[in-house]
């Protein structure tokens, strides 16, 4: 069983839709969920973080926390083509313990 | 510098032959790590320093990698013995874990393109 898992993709969504983004941990240790953004031919870079159960908002992009079914997702609101990219799940454990983990990552393609 | 700074960006080598990747991080982030990256695939997880002290090597593929932070700000990662399984992007990360070691950002370098022939 993968530390992270995701579905590769590639998941298309209409401009201006709402993209839903999904990833599972296995380690029920884990206590830090990011999402990084990779466009293609670049470097990942953080878009969100998340430690607590719940919703976290920031602008358009909205990150989910379910520990207790170590589930994780992203959804992104009135999705623009600049959006298109790959999302990378990524966990880290707890404490002072500083690997971070990451999921394959899922494309995602906004249609015009 | 103002980013993390990898180099070279490209490295073609021949089998067999010994590929040093080097990494500077932003100045004054106490951890670094290295991953790699083949195409379609997400950052594999290889090792991380904090300062020059290496935490974790659990993701060392064998012993013909290995890799150095001696003052703990540039980095080293070495590959001995290439192989054609070895091509792949290099990427180095770094990061200044506030109180509490949460809201760890990593700042990611361009990587090196390492091609094995």
């Amino acid at each position: 069983q993968k530390e992270v898992e995701q579905n590769s993709g590639p998941l298309s969504v209409p401009e201006g839709a709402i993209a839903s983004l999904n990833c599972t941990y296995s380690d029920r240790g884990s206590q830090s969920f990011f999402w990084y953004r990779q466009y293609s031919g670049k470097s990942p870079e953080l878009i969100m973080s998340i430690y607590s159960n719940g919703d976290k908002e920031d602008g358009r992009f909205t990150a989910q926390l379910n520990k207790a079914s170590q589930y994780v997702s992203l959804l992104i609101r009135d999705s623009q083509p600049s959006d298109s990219a790959t999302y990378l799940c990524a966990v880290k454990r707890s404490g002072g313990y500083q690997k971070v983990t990451f999921g394959i990552g899922t494309k995602l393609q906004v249609i015009p | 510098g103002a980013g993390v700074s990898q180099s070279p960006r490209y490295k073609v080598t021949k089998r067999g032959q010994d590929v040093a990747l080097r990494c500077d991080p932003i100045s004054g982030h106490v951890s670094l790590y290295w991953y790699r990256q083949a195409l379609g695939q997400g950052p594999e997880f290889l090792t991380y320093f904090n300062y020059e002290a290496q935490q974790d090597k659990s993701g060392l593929p064998n012993d013909r990698f290995s890799a150095e932070r001696p003052e703990g700000s540039i980095s080293t990662l070495t590959i001995q013995r290439t192989e054609q399984r070895d091509s792949a992007m290099y990427r180095c990360a770094s990061s200044r874990p506030p109180q509490g070691f949460f809201n760890e950002k990593l700042f990611f370098g361009s990587g090196t393109q390492l091609s094995v022939l």
